[in-house]
C-alpha cells in the first residue's frame, strides 16, 4: 500500500491554458474526492466518486472543469482555459468504508 | 449550510505544555468529525475520527472529544513537543449529502518551540 498518489506535485502554466492532474488512490478505495485549497484556508469540497460513478460535485466546479474516473481507479481532474483565480493546491482523497480520508500529497497550480 | 469555526488561527506554545485546539460547528447533523494534521505544502493526515454517537477518540498523546448537541470539538495534545508544530484542520461530514464529504475549518497553525 503505497498510499494516494497525485501527479505532478507543482504545475506552472499560462492563463488560457488547459491542465490535467492525476490521482491514483489507495487500491482498494472506492470512494473518491477532490478538494481545493487556497493559502490559509482549509480544503474545500469540489467533487466525489463512488467507484466510476460522479456522484456529487460542488458549485465550485465551474463548467471550465471535469472530473474522471474510469473504470473506478484513478482519477483525473481537468481545468479549461485557466485563470489567475484557479491558483490553488488541488488534493485527492481515498477512503473505504471507515470513512477515513486519506490524502495526498497535492497538486499545486500557478497560473501566470 | 454548514459552518466550521477554528478557534486559536494560531497558537505558539513552549515544548512540554498540554494544549487544547477548539473546533465549532453549526449543524449538528453529521456522520463523524475528524481532526488532520497538515504540514506545510503537504496532504493532509487523518488524526481521529468520531462518530456522531461517540464521545471521544484517543490516540498517543492525542485525545479529542465531541459534544454534538452543542457543535463542538476539542483535540487535546499532551505533553507538546517541536514535532507537532503543524497546522491541525477539523472536518464534519454533514449526513445531508449522503457521500460522506467534509467540511473543513480554517485550522489552527501550532508552533510548539523547544
Amino acid at each position: 500500500d503505497t498510499g494516494v498518489s497525485q501527479d505532478p506535485r507543482h504545475k506552472i502554466t499560462k492563463r488560457g491554458q488547459n491542465v490535467t492532474f492525476r490521482c491514483d488512490p489507495i487500491s482498494e478505495h472506492n470512494r473518491l474526492y477532490w478538494y481545493r485549497q487556497t493559502l490559509g484556508q482549509g480544503p474545500e469540497f469540489l467533487t466525489y466518486f463512488q467507484n466510476e460513478a460522479q456522484l456529487e460535485k460542488s458549485r465550485l466546479l465551474s463548467d471550465r472543469f471535469s472530473a474522471e474516473r474510469p473504470k473506478g481507479s484513478f482519477s483525473t481532474l481537468e481545468i479549461q482555459r485557466t485563470e489567475q483565480g484557479d491558483s490553488a493546491m488541488y488534493l485527492c482523497a481515498s477512503t473505504d468504508i471507515s470513512n477515513i480520508q486519506y490524502f495526498g500529497a497535492g497538486t499545486r497550480l500557478s497560473v501566470l | 449550510k454548514q459552518e466550521v469555526t477554528q478557534i486559536p488561527a494560531a497558537l505558539s506554545v513552549p515544548e512540554g505544555e498540554n494544549l487544547v485546539l477548539n473546533c465549532s460547528f453549526t449543524d449538528s447533523a453529521i456522520y463523524n468529525l475528524q481532526w488532520f494534521r497538515q504540514d506545510p505544502g503537504k496532504g493532509l493526515t487523518s488524526l481521529l475520527l468520531i462518530q456522531s454517537s461517540q464521545r471521544e477518540q484517543t490516540s498517543g498523546r492525542l485525545n479529542a472529544s465531541l459534544d454534538k448537541s452543542s457543535g463542538r470539538s476539542t483535540l487535546y495534545i499532551a505533553a507538546s513537543q517541536p514535532g507537532d508544530s503543524a497546522t491541525y484542520l477539523c472536518a464534519v461530514s454533514p449526513t445531508t449529502s449522503g457521500t460522506y464529504k467534509y467540511i473543513f475549518g480554517t485550522g489552527t497553525r501550532l508552533k510548539v518551540l523547544a
